[in-house]
C-alpha cells in the first residue's frame, strides 16, 4: 500500500510569488490534515479535511493560505503571495477514522521563501 | 491552547540501556496522547497511542505511561539500539487537532 506522498519535496521561491503544494493521502482515507514546522519550532496544525469538506481550519495563519480538496482525494495548499515567514516544512497526514486514529504522515515539502 | 513540553536537550545513552523521554502538558488532559518517531528529512511515524483512561501501554520494547494528575507522559525504550536514534515527538489529540511537542533527540551509542 502506498503511503502519503507530497509534491514537491523542495520549493524555493521569491517573496511575493505563489506556490502550490500537493498531498496525495493513502487511498480510502477520508481524513486529511496539513501541518507546518518552521525552523526550531514544533509541528503546528493548519487544517483538517473530511473528504472534501474543511472540518477545522483554525490553524491557517492568514488568508494568504488556501487549501482545497476537490473530490475528496488529493489536496493542495496554495500560498499567495508568499512571505519570508512562510518558510518551513509543510507536512500532510491522513487517517481512516479521524479522532483517536493513527495519522500517517508524508515526507513533507520544504518551502524556502527568499 | 495546549502547551506541550519535551526536553529540548538531546538524550545520550549507551546501547542496551533504557531510554526515558518526558512529555508534559498544560491545561486540559486530552482524550488521546500519541508518540511519534521522526528521522531527518522524513515525516513523523506513529509508534504508540494511549487513552486518558489507560495508565500504561506496551509494544515490543516500547512502553508509554500517561498520568493525567501530573499532566505527563513518559516514553520508554528498553534494550535501546543505535537504530533507535531519532527525534521522538509526543502529540496530544484534541478532537482531531494535534498539538505536538518540539521533540527530544535520542542518541544511542554503540
Amino acid at each position: 500500500e502506498a503511503g502519503v506522498t507530497q509534491f514537491p519535496s523542495h520549493s524555493v521561491i521569491e517573496k511575493g510569488q505563489t506556490v502550490t503544494l500537493r498531498c496525495d493521502p493513502i487511498s480510502g482515507h477520508d481524513n486529511l490534515y496539513w501541518y507546518r514546522r518552521v525552523m526550531g519550532k514544533e509541528i503546528k496544525f493548519l487544517l483538517h479535511f473530511v473528504k472534501e469538506s474543511k472540518q477545522d481550519e483554525s490553524g491557517m495563519p492568514n488568508n494568504r493560505f488556501l487549501a482545497e480538496r476537490t473530490g475528496g482525494t488529493y489536496s493542495t495548499l496554495k500560498v499567495q503571495p508568499a512571505e519570508l515567514e512562510d518558510s518551513g516544512v509543510y507536512f500532510c497526514a491522513s487517517s481512516l477514522v479521524g479522532w483517536g486514529d493513527t495519522q500517517y504522515f508524508g515526507p513533507g515539502t520544504r518551502l524556502t521563501v527568499l | 491552547s495546549q502547551k506541550i513540553e519535551q526536553n529540548s536537550e538531546a538524550l545520550n545513552i549507551q546501547e542496551g540501556k533504557t531510554a526515558t523521554l518526558t512529555c508534559n502538558y498544560t491545561n486540559y488532559s486530552p482524550a488521546y496522547l500519541q508518540w511519534y518517531r521522526q528521522d531527518p528529512g522524513r515525516g513523523p511515524v506513529f509508534l504508540l497511542l494511549i487513552r486518558e483512561n489507560e495508565k500504561e501501554k506496551r509494544k515490543e520494547r516500547l512502553k508509554v505511561t500517561f498520568d493525567t494528575t501530573l499532566k505527563q507522559s513518559l516514553f520508554h525504550i528498553t534494550a535501546s539500539q543505535p537504530a533507535d536514534s531519532a527525534t521522538y515527538l509526543c502529540a496530544l489529540d484534541n478532537f482531531n487537532k494535534f498539538y505536538f511537542g518540539s521533540g527530544t533527540k535520542l542518541n544511542v551509542k554503540p
